[in-house]
């Protein structure tokens, strides 16, 4: 079966601007979660989506903000860029909050 | 606050040896740890985990053990093969909520395998 689908695979951005990407989960997985990888902070949590409502949020300032479809598909968002939201941004995706598979993830490098 | 270390931040092992990774964390709510492993471009790939009620864990090549007094837990690669070169990811979560979904990741160990 599919895995999770991350769109975009590379983007960049201008400080300042708005930016979402977009997370297909593996079909029939109800449960979505996004992570930030930074090489000095490593991986966080940002939040969790369970059947469209946010489950779990991380502590990321609310520029950063999420939502999930009723197929289970992922978007988050970030407002107003700045230099340090260039990561690589990883979605993940389990059938009911355990044993999360992770996609490719989507590099933003902002400018 | 780092609440989950992995102290290592390189090891290198020679193909056919162990290779031990370590991990350390200092949330005594952590109940259910995780390791991965990454490759570069790629996400991370779920390699093994292991719940508090246990001290070890078994899955072909790789073992995890966990010593909950000392807050730390190791993952054992034997025999450790080229293909095994990667970053190493360990992960903890409290799922007296009834889900893992909100991991608490170290900062990764790179595991080169040498011939």
């Amino acid at each position: 079966k599919a895995g999770v689908t991350q769109t975009p695979r590379y983007l960049i951005k201008t400080r300042g601007q708005q930016v979402t990407l977009s997370c297909s989960p593996i079909s029939g997985h109800r449960s979505v979660s996004w992570y930030q990888q930074t090489p000095g902070q490593g991986l966080q949590f940002l939040f969790e989506y369970f059947s469209e409502t946010q489950r779990n949020k991380g502590n990321f300032p609310g520029r950063f903000s999420g939502r999930q479809f009723s197929n289970s598909r992922s978007e988050m968002n970030v407002s107003t860029l700045e230099l340090g939201d260039s990561a690589l941004y990883l979605c993940a995706s389990s059938l009911a909050g355990y044993g999360y598979t992770f996609g490719s993830g989507t590099r933003l490098t902002v400018v | 606050d780092q609440q989950v270390k992995q102290n290592s931040p390189s090891l290198s092992v020679q193909e056919g040896r162990i290779s031990i990774l370590n991990c350390d964390y200092t949330n005594s709510m952590f109940d259910y740890f995780l390791w991965y492993k990454k490759y570069p471009a790629e996400g991370p790939t779920f390699l093994i985990s292991i719940s508090s009620i246990k001290d070890k864990n078994e899955d072909g090549r790789f073992t995890v053990f966990l010593n909950k007094s000392a807050k730390h837990l190791s993952l054992h690669i034997v025999p450790s093969q080229p293909g095994d070169s990667a970053v190493y990811f360990c992960a903890a979560d409290d799922v007296s909520t009834g889900t893992a979904s909100k991991l608490t990741f170290g900062t990764g160990t790179r595991l080169q395998v040498t011939l």
